[in-house]
């Protein structure tokens, strides 16, 4: 079965710190998908970044980075020079491509992120 | 990324009735989800909507209480019946586009739903 675990639940930081967001999981499956959403105060879920397990290559998106280690089971999500727009809920998700037709995502539990200006 | 529109976006209901919550999509999708997210909770899969064929549900959830609708491959509705306090949550609707990677999915702005 799989899993996916953010054990912080909540983390503040001050504008302009970096901040790490952990996220480790959890399959038995060979082939993947790990994926980060945000959830801001408005409830909407925005699609962040999906990696697939045979890429381990990090990824930069502006302040946005994402360190994929499978030796350690870790999808961990970087906010450099963190922004109170930041300020959201931040949610780590998997999907493996053996769970069939539905290929549904099963999410963390979510980790409130509150950038303080 | 796919446009995903959902109706309505918050209601506040009476224990015992019911409310079907409308998603539409601005394009033809393969995959469309329904979850449930319980106040300050993570997000939990109600079922997968199927076009052309009944829904198939998560362990815990079942169609008498969580009926799903999919006539096309645009729309999907689905409705909470006998509805309790216990069902206030945001439902969100998800679609994996066609043509894409079943593994890359949208959320639409989700229903708040209260229940007195």
């Amino acid at each position: 079965a799989q899993k996916v675990t953010q054990a912080q639940t909540e983390i503040s930081v001050v504008e302009k710190e970096d901040v790490t967001l952990d996220c480790v999981y959890e399959t038995r499956d060979t082939t993947y998908y790990l994926f980060w959403y945000k959830q801001p105060p408005s409830g909407e879920l925005v699609f962040l970044i999906r990696r697939n397990s045979f890429d381990e290559q990090n990824e930069i998106s502006g302040r946005y980075s994402w360190n994929f280690q499978k030796s350690t089971s870790s999808f961990n999500f970087t906010i450099t020079a963190s922004q109170v727009v930041d300020s959201a809920v931040y949610f780590c998700a998997l999907s493996e491509e053996a769970s069939g037709s539905a290929r549904q995502l099963t999410f963390g539990s979510g980790t409130q992120l509150t950038v303080l200006p | 990324s796919a446009v995903i529109s959902q109706k309505p976006s918050r209601d506040i209901c009476q224990r015992g009735t019911s409310l079907t919550i409308q998603c539409q999509v601005d394009s033809q999708v393969t995959m469309m989800f329904w979850y449930r997210q319980q106040p300050g909770q993570s997000l939990t899969l109600i079922a997968t909507a199927n076009q052309g064929s009944e829904a198939t549900y998560e362990s815990g959830f079942v169609i008498d209480k969580f009926p799903i609708s999919r006539p096309n491959l645009t729309f999907s509705t689905l409705t909470v019946s006998n509805m309790s306090p216990e069902d206030s949550s945001i439902y969100l609707c998800s679609v994996s586009p066609q043509g894409r990677s079943y593994n890359e999915q949208f959320f639409g702005p989700g229903t708040r739903l209260t229940v007195l």
